[in-house]
C-alpha cells in the first residue's frame, strides 16, 4: 500500500491551523498513525487508530478519516511544533507502510 | 517508565558484518512486538520487519526480506538488528520500536542507531 502525503510543505503562522493529508492507495480501515518528528530526534507517536491521540498528545492535535482518506489537524500552532510529520498504514501485516513525509513549518 | 536504549553509532567498511541492539526497559518485553525503521540521510521512514520476543516470531516488510535479520534474547529484554555483509546503501538510522500492543504503530521508540558504511 502506498502512503502518499500532502501538502510536501506547509508554512503556518503561530496560532493558526495547519491541515497535513494522507491518502492510501487501498482502504486501510481505521489502521492508520501519525508521528512527528522533530528535528535530530526519534519519531513521536501523536494519533492511533487514525483519531485516538496518544498519551500525553495535547488536544489541539486531532486526527480524522478512515479508509483511503486521513488528516492531521493542529488548531493552533504552536512554534514547537515545527517538526516533519508521518503517515503509517497498519493494515496489512508485514509490510506497513508509511507515506513521505510532510514538513511543518512556522511563518 | 517504558525506555528502549540502542547501542551507539557504528562506521563500518563495506562487507563487513554488524549487529546493533534495543534493550527495554519498563514493560514486559517478550510480551510486544518489536519493530525495526530505516531512515536513510534526509528521507522518510521504513518499516523494515518486527520480532515477537516470547516466542521469536519474526516478520520481514517484502522490501528487507533477506536482506537483514532481526533477532531477540528475551533472558536480557534485547532485541538485534544484523547484517552479514553491509553495503554503502546501508548507511542510514535504524529505530527500534515497541509496538502498541496488537496494532502495528509504534508507541516507544528507542533513540536510534546511526550505521555509516565507508570504505
Amino acid at each position: 500500500i502506498v502512503m502518499t502525503q500532502s501538502p510536501a510543505t506547509l508554512s503556518v503562522s503561530p496560532g493558526e491551523r495547519a491541515t497535513l493529508s494522507c491518502r492510501a492507495s487501498q482502504s486501510v480501515s481505521s489502521n492508520l498513525a501519525w508521528y512527528q518528528q522533530k528535528p535530530g530526534q526519534a519519531p513521536r507517536l501523536l494519533i492511533y487508530g487514525a483519531s485516538t491521540r496518544a498519551t500525553g498528545i495535547p488536544a489541539r492535535f486531532a486526527g480524522s478519516g478512515s479508509g483511503t482518506e486521513f488528516t492531521l489537524t493542529i488548531s493552533s500552532l504552536q512554534s514547537e511544533d515545527l517538526a516533519v510529520y508521518y503517515c503509517q498504514q497498519y493494515n496489512t501485516w508485514p509490510a506497513y507502510t508509511f507515506g513521505q513525509g510532510a514538513k511543518l513549518e512556522i511563518k | 517508565e517504558v525506555q528502549l536504549v540502542q547501542s551507539g553509532a557504528e562506521v563500518k567498511k563495506p562487507g563487513e558484518s554488524l549487529k546493533i541492539s534495543c534493550k527495554g526497559s519498563g514493560y514486559n518485553f517478550g510480551g510486544y512486538w518489536i519493530g525495526w525503521v530505516r531512515q536513510m540521510p534526509g528521507k522518510g521512514l521504513e518499516w523494515m520487519g518486527s520480532i515477537y520476543p516470547d516466542d521469536s516470531d519474526t516478520r520481514y516488510s517484502p522490501s528487507f526480506q533477506g536482506q537483514v535479520s532481526i533477532s531477540a534474547d528475551r533472558s536480557i529484554a534485547t532485541a538485534y538488528l544484523q547484517w552479514s555483509s553491509l553495503k554503502a546503501s546501508d548507511t542510514a538510522m535504524y529505530y527500534c520500536g515497541r509496538r502498541g500492543g496488537s496494532d502495528g504503530f509504534i508507541d516507544y521508540w528507542g533513540q536510534g542507531n546511526l550505521v555509516t558504511v565507508s570504505s
